[in-house]
């Protein structure tokens, strides 16, 4: 069945330093999707990365990267030198097995992020 | 831009009333969906509909179904509303992936449904 795992409910670091969220996914299909959105204190959640599971390559935008390790089924988030407005909650995403629903996502349950000052 | 609306930011019903929560897209979007969001439960999908007056069961649809007569619009219903239906609910939509994909869902912002 396919699984998404979030460990960290909640991380709280000091403004300016680095911060890794992590994501374990469990999943019976070869070819799948995986996602990070972002969902500040207003509420709507926010598309942040979409990655094929063929594309192993690691991803930066800014100061996000995104680390993709087939090989031990991880999709892990990094902030370089956080900021407040980083505070959130993040979750991380699997396509639904493709034999079922070629649409459906499931979630992780999120890690809260605060960002102190 | 993509731009998933709802009908209520905040909304605040009584124990046995009928409850609509309305989204509306943008984007020509094939698929849209509807779910609930608690705390340390995540996302939760209800229902979601493919394409006009479709729909399909999610992983908690009791106690709601879902209406879908045009593209762009879908709600969603609690036909008598009870406290443990309190709880934040989000609409997305997507457009409709090719064979073996599955394409990135947008979110709206969301109502906080309160049942007294």
């Amino acid at each position: 069945a396919q699984k998404v795992t979030q460990a960290q409910t909640e991380i709280s670091v000091v403004e300016k330093e680095d911060v890794t969220l992590d994501c374990v996914y469990e999943t019976r299909d070869t070819t799948y999707y995986l996602f990070w959105y972002k969902q500040p204190p207003s509420g709507e959640l926010v598309f942040l990365i979409r990655r094929n599971s063929f594309d192993e390559q690691n991803e930066i935008s800014g100061r996000y990267s995104w680390n993709f390790q087939k090989s031990t089924s991880s999709f892990n988030f990094t902030i370089t030198a956080s900021q407040v407005v980083d505070s959130a909650v993040y979750f991380c995403a699997l396509s639904d097995s493709l034999f079922s629903s070629a649409s459906k996502i499931i979630f992780g349950s999120g890690t809260r992020l605060s960002i102190r000052p | 831009d993509v731009k998933v609306t709802q009908s209520s930011r905040y909304l605040v019903k009584r124990t046995g009333e009928k409850v609509f929560l309305e989204c509306v897209q943008d984007m020509d979007h094939e698929n849209m969906f509807w779910y609930r969001q608690d705390p340390g439960l995540g996302l939760r999908l209800i229902y979601f509909s493919y394409d006009v007056k479709m729909k399909e069961k999610g992983d908690i649809p009791e106690g709601y179904s879902v209406s879908r007569e045009k593209k762009e619009r879908f709600s969603l219903i609690l036909e008598s509303a009870s406290t443990n239906q309190t709880s934040m609910y989000l609409c997305a939509s997507s457009s409709l992936a090719g064979q073996g994909a599955t394409d990135t869902q947008y979110f709206g912002p969301g109502t906080r449904l309160t049942v007294l």
